[in-house]
This record gives structure tokens, C-alpha cells and sequence, in this order.
């Protein structure tokens, strides 16, 4: 059974710098790419980026790209995703999900439980 | 600004069907056979219900179906019971540069 495994709930200060993780387990973790989605609170669903921890090649949303930083090490299962310098308006819910290794797809089947942002001075 | 545009709210009684629309442009919904349709009870995680317009993951009941005319896809489900009350949200590819676009979500109430 595939499971995503997310890294705990973080409180952090404007201008902090942040990695959470996101843990695959059940399956060999470079058969599936790793996609994020925020959600901001009482918000809509957003996608973030994608990686494929194969040879860690990304792509990014229009809107994220170079406010954060997608990256994975396939020897622990693991993805990431990192903020240099955190913002208030990055406080949400940061899920990880995967889809199969194809570039033109937007079938996330298998979620993480999502990890809590929290940026506050 | 949500890229895909859906209802706010949708609701209906238990039995009954409802059907929310998902609007996109020709770069996203209209140019690809690729919307998929997610579940989000509060407090959980989304839950794949729809993918490629209208297919189902295993596990998923029959009563929910997708289409698609144009630029509009639409999840519609049958026979309505208390649990599929939730957030609905459409998913759309939308081309090499842009990559993925999402819904701004649907609420259902099951009355």
C-alpha cells in the first residue's frame, strides 16, 4: 500500500527559512512523481510543483517558482520542499501527492496527510 | 482567482442527484482530456474521485461520473448520500508551462 508520511505542523517567524518532508513507503519510491498542493486556510487547492525523485528533474507553477524549492533524496524516499525566507502569507496546509511519471497528467492518487504551516512574528 | 471556475455551493437532498460544472479555457479543459476531480471532507486530505474526464479509481462508487463538453467538465452524483457531503475541486492540465490548475472547490451540502 502506498503511503506518504509528512513531517510535523511548524510554527516559524517571518524571514525564517523552513524544509518540511514528505516520506514514501509501500512502493519504490522513483516510480511516482511527488507533487505539492497549499491550501491556505478556508481555502481552495493550489499545485505547486512536481519532482521526479528519479533524477530530481522539477517543474514549478507559474506562481511558485522561485519562492520555493522542490528537491528529493531517493536513497531515503524522501521529497522536500524548502522556503529560504518565509512569509506570513505562506501559512497552510503544504500536502504532497503522487502521479504517475508522465509529464502531461494531473491524477494525484495517493496523499499525503498534509503538514501546517504556521508564520507568524 | 481560481484558473477553473465552479459553483461556491451545490446542494441536494439524499437520493437526488447534483451536477457541479468546472470552467476552463481552450489552454486548460478544452485542449485536454485530463481533468481529474478531488473529495475533501474538512480537516482530511483530497481524495482522487474522477481522473482523464470521466474514470474512476478502484474504490470509488459508481454513483459518481465526470464528462466534459468543451471548455466545461462536470462531476455529477447519483443518488446522494450524507457522506458525500464535502468540498468538491476540479483539476485541469493546462500545457508545459503552466502544468496543473485547479478549481476554487464546491461545497455540497446533503440536506
Amino acid at each position: 500500500e502506498v503511503q506518504l508520511v509528512q513531517s510535523g505542523a511548524e510554527v516559524k517567524k517571518p524571514g525564517e527559512s523552513l524544509r518540511i518532508s514528505c516520506k514514501g513507503s509501500g512502493y519504490s519510491f522513483t516510480s511516482y512523481w511527488i507533487n505539492w498542493v497549499r491550501q491556505m486556510p478556508g481555502k481552495g487547492l493550489e499545485w505547486m510543483g512536481r519532482i521526479d525523485p528519479s533524477d530530481t528533474y522539477t517543474n514549478y507553477g507559474p506562481s511558485f517558482h522561485g519562492h520555493v524549492t522542490i528537491s528529493a533524496d531517493k536513497s531515503i524516499s524522501t521529497a522536500y520542499l524548502q522556503w529560504s525566507s518565509l512569509k506570513a502569507s505562506d501559512t497552510a496546509i503544504y500536502y504532497c501527492a503522487t502521479q504517475v511519471p508522465v509529464v502531461a497528467t494531473n491524477t494525484f492518487d495517493n496523499w499525503g496527510p498534509g503538514a501546517l504551516v504556521t508564520v507568524s512574528s | 482567482q481560481s484558473a477553473l471556475t465552479q459553483p461556491a455551493s451545490v446542494s441536494g437532498s439524499p437520493g437526488q442527484s447534483i451536477t457541479i460544472s468546472c470552467t476552463g479555457t481552450s489552454s486548460d479543459v478544452g485542449s485536454y482530456n485530463l481533468v481529474s476531480w478531488y473529495q475533501q471532507h474538512p480537516g482530511k486530505a483530497p481524495k482522487l474521485m474522477i481522473y482523464e474526464v470521466s474514470k474512476r479509481p478502484s474504490g470509488v462508487f459508481n454513483r459518481f461520473s465526470g464528462s466534459k463538453s468543451g471548455n466545461t467538465a462536470s462531476l455529477t452524483i447519483s443518488g446522494l448520500q450524507a457522506e458525500d457531503e464535502a468540498n468538491y475541486y476540479c483539476c485541469s492540465y493546462a500545457g508545459s508551462s503552466t502544468f496543473v490548475v485547479f478549481g476554487g472547490g464546491t461545497k455540497l451540502t446533503v440536506l
